[in-house]
């Protein structure tokens, strides 16, 4: 099982939206609505951002959004903050082993 | 309030063995699968598998089978990860994860991180 793909980094200004992309096939991201967004900043834990496409968990800002098209999950900020650089990794669901992570996008506030 | 607490940072030379622990409360510790996440010293987080406390049931990625062995113990709510051969690839930051349930990929508590460094 291979990783799921995502850019290696994306930035913007606060305030500025960005989105993350997660690509995957059809044997993951794209047979099951089942995809998880963690954020992890230096030397920290991920944490829990987003769950089953775009639900969000208790006490994460509405600023971070999810969807899904295809094979192509996305993690959305919106109003961007310098809290929210990190680095932000998508999982998937998948027909064998239950879970796979994307490549990781490293978020850069500018 | 969920708590996942993991062993302290160990080193090991290459061809010894090693468990490392992850320690849960705040929640029913038989009623959630606990899965085990590698991260390589700068790279990604990689699934390696989960247990199901109330029976111990099993399963690990491709990549992890046949070199880890998941256990727990219900009677202290833990979970280990254990190496019986390690090697120098095995050097990573090993972070235990809940999952409520097996079949979805929601890790919704984390362990702090056990970092494990394997060197002669």
């Amino acid at each position: 099982q291979s990783a799921l793909t995502q850019p290696r980094s994306v930035s913007g200004s606060p305030g500025q939206s960005v989105t993350i992309s997660c690509t995957g096939t059809t044997s993951d991201v794209g047979g099951y609505n089942y995809v998880s967004w963690y954020q992890q900043h230096p030397g920290k834990a991920p944490k829990l951002m987003i769950y089953d496409v775009r639900k969000r968990p208790s006490g994460v800002p509405d600023r971070f959004s999810g969807s899904k098209s295809g094979n192509t999950a996305s993690l959305t900020i919106s109003g961007l903050q310098a809290e929210d650089e990190a680095d932000y990794y998508c999982c998937s669901k998948t027909a064998t082993y239950t879970g796979v992570f994307g490549t990781g996008t490293k978020v850069t506030v500018l | 309030e969920v708590q996942l607490v993991q062993s302290g940072a160990e080193m090991r030379k290459p061809g010894e063995s090693l468990k490392i622990s992850c320690t849960a409360s705040g929640y029913t510790f038989t009623s959630h699968w606990i899965a085990w996440v590698r991260q390589r010293p700068g790279k990604g987080l990689e699934w390696m598998g989960f247990i199901y406390p109330r029976d111990s049931d099993t399963k690990y990625s491709p990549s992890f089978q046949g070199q880890v062995t998941f256990s727990v113990d219900k009677s202290i709510t833990a979970a280990y990860l254990q190496w019986s051969i390690l090697r120098a690839s095995d050097t990573a930051m090993y972070y235990c994860a809940r999952l409520p349930h097996f079949e979805y990929p929601v890790l919704d508590y984390w362990g702090q991180g056990t970092l494990v460094t394997v060197s002669s």
